[in-house]
């Protein structure tokens, strides 16, 4: 089956510490993105990459690092510089515009919390 | 800049139908989308317009008109499982991201 996996689906942060989400497709879709979600709100982009090696800044990537070296895979670490990391994190994927409308797909989603 | 609006929530009785408004300016149009979340979950696609009109898929159907930057989501013969969030999102002019509105909470009451 092809889809989006994001592991883990909770995550803990101590004070100081990095941490790292993943986020992994084997739909063979060329752009990958990160959003971030508070409760009640919608979605913010972190960061998104259009195509291996490259990546770009969202509308909040302040304290927040992404790689991607694989095709299928695009990690997103949350520095200790992200002062208030609490939310839901949403990995997705899409292809490019063909003019046909290709949605995004979602993985599940990891929710971190800061102890 | 890019903008999306929707109300934040609404309320509608088991077996009516309800539509949720979204208007959008944003720096360019590849289309808009409506995502469907429950909570605690990851969004869902539901319906995807690039060209002005209505689309419809079963009990849900989605209008847009492009010169009024304007779209909405109906849904017919509402279920309890309906209640959830409804995201509208447009694919920008590049078609490089999707700008996403801030949801509507949709509340069905038996």
């Amino acid at each position: 089956d092809g889809g989006i996996t994001q592991s883990p689906k909770y995550l803990f942060r101590k004070e100081g510490q990095n941490v790292t989400l993943s986020c992994e497709q084997n739909l063979n879709h060329d752009a990958m993105y990160w959003y971030r979600q508070d409760p009640g709100q919608g979605l913010r982009l972190i960061y998104y990459s259009q195509i291996v090696n490259d990546f770009q800044k969202g509308d909040i990537a302040e304290g927040y690092s992404v790689s991607r070296e694989k095709k299928e895979s695009f990690p997103l670490t949350v520095t200790s510089a992200q002062k208030n990391p609490t939310a839901f994190y949403l990995c997705a994927s899409s292809t490019p515009v063909t003019g046909v409308g290709e949605t995004q797909y979602f993985g599940p989603g990891t929710r971190l919390l800061v102890l | 800049g890019q903008n999306i609006d929707q109300p934040t929530e609404m309320t509608a009785t088991e077996g009516a139908i309800v539509q949720i408004n979204c208007t959008y300016q944003t720096s360019g149009f590849n289309g808009l989308f409506w995502y469907q979340q429950h909570a605690g979950e990851a969004p869902t696609f539901l319906s995807y317009n690039v060209l002005d009109g209505l689309e419809e898929k079963g009990r849900f159907s989605s209008f847009l008109s492009r010169s009024k930057g304007y779209s909405y989501l109906l849904l017919k013969e509402l279920q309890m499982k309906d209640s959830a969030s409804y995201l509208c999102a447009v694919r920008d002019n590049y078609g490089q991201n999707f700008v996403f509105g801030p949801g509507t909470r949709l509340s069905v009451l038996p």
